[in-house]
């Protein structure tokens, strides 16, 4: 069974700070993962997802995340932290073993705050 | 390109009755999922239809939730009778056949049960 662990279910920070949310994944094969985001009043929004090929993938609005396997983690940052960044954030896998098992399995969900 | 939307937004209803959610998919995205988020907890896996078929409905909690996607376009959520527990907000995503299979969600329905 899959599984997502999420450091810290609150993270604050000040405004132009680096922006860290870690995420571990427990997968028995190579998984999928995303990072998706939920501002106030809104759904969830994909920021990003590694599948395959290069280990740091780009995200929208800044966010990068890096997959590294001998750590099974996969985790979210931004240089410099704005204050429209503030919203719950949510790391997810998926298998990747093929056939139709599509679901993702999610993390807890991290709320960052952005001080001014 | 339309999103995937949810209807509605929000409901408050008391423990016995009946609620029914609804999913409308991205245009031509055949794979169609519920989740769950209860208070607290993470987002959760309820089921997941390939057009009008159910392809694993192992996260449904129990009997009294009802899914239903016929004709393979929008989607229906029943919970009858609702309890307390079942509060929280359900989300609904979609996405293509085939590719990396990223799903897109949609804003989710709040359900209070009173």
């Amino acid at each position: 069974a899959q599984s997502v662990t999420q450091l810290g279910s609150h993270v604050s920070v000040s405004e132009g700070a680096l922006v860290l949310l870690r995420c571990n994944y427990s997968s028995s094969v190579p998984p999928y993962l995303f990072w998706y985001v939920q501002y106030p009043n809104q759904g969830l929004q994909l920021l990003l997802k590694y599948t395959t090929g290069a280990t740091l993938v780009k995200g929208i609005n800044g966010f990068e995340a890096e997959f590294k396997k001998s750590e099974t983690s996969f985790h979210l940052t931004k240089p410099s932290a704005h204050m429209s960044d503030a919203a719950e954030y949510f790391c997810a896998v998926r298998d990747n073993s093929g056939g139709s098992n599509y679901k993702l399995t999610f993390g807890k969900g991290t709320l960052l705050t952005v001080n001014p | 390109e339309a999103g995937v939307t949810q209807f509605p937004s929000h409901s408050v209803i008391e423990k016995g009755q009946t609620v029914t959610l609804r999913c409308d998919p991205i245009s031509g995205h055949d794979n169609l999922y519920w989740y769950r988020r209860v208070m607290g907890k993470e987002i959760k896996f309820l089921l997941h239809f390939v057009k009008e078929s159910k392809q694993d409905e192992s996260g449904m909690p129990n009997n009294r939730f009802l899914a239903e996607r016929t004709g393979g376009t929008y989607s229906t959520l029943k919970v009858q009778p609702a309890e307390l527990e079942d509060s929280g907000v359900y989300f609904c995503a979609s996405s293509q056949v085939g590719g990396d299979g990223t799903q897109y969600f949609g804003p989710g329905t709040r359900l209070t049960v009173l």
